[in-house]
């Protein structure tokens, strides 16, 4: 079974810093990768999706990576602002299978000092 | 519109009683699907819903009932439940369950069910 782990835990930093959050996985058979923001209590937003064949993406002040071969993603944020701080979770959707099902990462929980 | 929603916000329930969790979508998704998290944890699949019927059920309990009257609606009807099982329930929905590889799943904001 697919087992997705995320590193930190938990990260603090002063605005404005530049951060990597690291997400790695164990069976490198993935049709993608995304990476959700959850805040307290809420449900979670999807940020950027990289399919299998892609080795990033981006989005304003976010950039992910993928190196599938390795079983490995990061997520950079630029210029962080308070307004960042929420839990960061990647997720991986198997290829094997037929369907849309994700395995969630233990997640990030960030937070963005002023 | 992208948004799910899911009714009710917070729920408060007996371990004698029933209730119900809604989920609704106007996107013309074909798929929904039902995740639990627990605190500080990782949301876990319970059910997938594909064009109404049933695809996958991650060998959840009985005393989880899940039903899809039609392509916008998903409940999950929820009975003699145990503390165990509060938890930060979600609902998502994606264009299809055999999605291509650039689709995405659109989450509401979930139910928080605390069992007594």
């Amino acid at each position: 079974k697919q087992e997705v782990t995320q590193i930190p835990a938990a990260l603090s930093v002063p605005e404005g810093e530049n951060l990597v959050l690291n997400c790695s996985f164990t069976d490198s058979a993935i049709y993608n990768l995304q990476w959700f923001r959850q805040d307290p209590g809420k449900g979670l937003t999807s940020l950027l999706l990289i399919q299998s064949s892609q080795r990033e993406q981006t989005s304003g002040r976010l950039n992910a990576s993928l190196d599938k071969s390795s079983g490995r993603s990061t997520l950079y944020i630029a210029a962080s602002q308070p307004g960042d701080s929420a839990t960061y979770l990647c997720a991986v959707r198997p290829s094997q299978t037929g369907a849309n099902n994700l395995f969630f990462g233990t997640g990030t929980r960030l937070t963005v000092i002023p | 519109d992208t948004e799910v929603t899911q009714t009710p916000k917070h729920l408060v329930m007996g371990m004698t009683n029933k209730k119900s969790l809604k989920c609704e979508q106007h996107m013309g998704h074909r798929a929904m699907y039902w995740y639990k998290q627990k605190a500080k944890k990782p949301p876990e699949l319970m059910f997938v819903y594909s064009y109404e019927k049933l695809s996958i059920n991650e060998s959840v309990p009985s005393r989880f009932s899940p039903e899809c009257p039609n392509s916008s609606l998903l409940n999950l009807h929820l009975h003699a439940l145990q503390p165990e099982d509060s938890a930060l329930y979600l609902c998502a929905s994606s264009q299809g369950a055999l999605g291509g590889a650039r689709e995405t799943q659109y989450f509401g904001p979930g139910t928080r069910l605390l069992v007594l």
